[in-house]
């Protein structure tokens, strides 16, 4: 069974920094893409970053640029977000999602991880 | 940039009825090397993340009940809900992964 478990989430002020992880199992990692997805309350879906199963390729939406920076480490099966001067409007549920087989279809996704921007 | 535009953003539905939701590209998500649409379709139920239900435009993802089609090409895209049931109740966004990164439709409300 694919599972996804992100954590790392929680209230910080602005400006702020915080790490969110991806523990993934049932699957082999190292095959996929892997994105990280956020969504504001009561609000739609973002795609925030994606990262190729070897880590050779990165991208980002444009409103994280040189704030956020996706990695993953294929040996311990996980996925990370590190997310720099943090905004208000960073305030989200950030999940972490499979792609489908070398494409960007989101075929399973983590249950979410709240990060909240507060002062 | 891709921006996918959904349409309506809610509609009502009555039990066993048809739903359709339209989702238009300002972009071709067409691919000619493959011939594939590269659009996805997803289910977000209250208080859960969301699950893929078509991918490739028309592909059912497995598991996914035969009521929910994908249709189109291109450009102009429609999920059919083919005779609406209770749990069908969510909100429900489409997606296009030609580009990156991904970008999702506003969503549409689906209820009852």
């Amino acid at each position: 069974e694919v599972q996804l478990v992100e954590s790392g989430g929680g209230l910080v002020q602005p400006g702020g920094s915080l790490r969110l992880s991806c523990a993934v199992s049932g699957f082999t990692f190292s095959n996929y893409w892997m994105s990280w997805v956020r969504q504001a309350p009561g609000k739609g879906l973002e795609c925030v970053a994606n990262i190729k199963y070897d880590g050779s390729e990165k991208y980002y939406v444009d409103s994280v640029k040189g704030r956020f920076t996706v990695s993953r480490d294929n040996a311990k099966n996980s996925l990370y977000l590190q997310l720099n001067n943090l905004r208000v409007e960073d305030t989200s549920t950030y999940y972490c999602t499979r792609g489908g087989l070398g494409y960007l279809y989101l075929d399973n996704w983590g249950q979410g991880t709240l990060v909240t921007v507060s002062s | 940039d891709f921006v996918l535009t959904q349409s309506p953003d809610s509609l009502a539905v009555s039990l066993g009825e048809r739903a359709t939701i339209n989702c238009k590209s300002s972009q071709s998500v067409f691919y000619s090397p493959n011939g594939r649409n590269y659009l996805a379709w997803y289910q977000q139920k209250a208080g859960q993340p969301p699950k893929l239900l078509i991918y490739w435009a028309s592909t059912r993802e497995s598991g996914v009940p035969d009521r929910f089609s994908g249709s189109g090409s291109g450009t102009d895209f429609t999920l059919t809900i083919s005779s609406l049931q209770a749990e069908d109740v969510a909100v429900y966004f489409c997606q296009q992964y030609h580009g990156t990164p991904p970008t999702f439709g506003q969503g549409t409300r689906v209820e009852i």
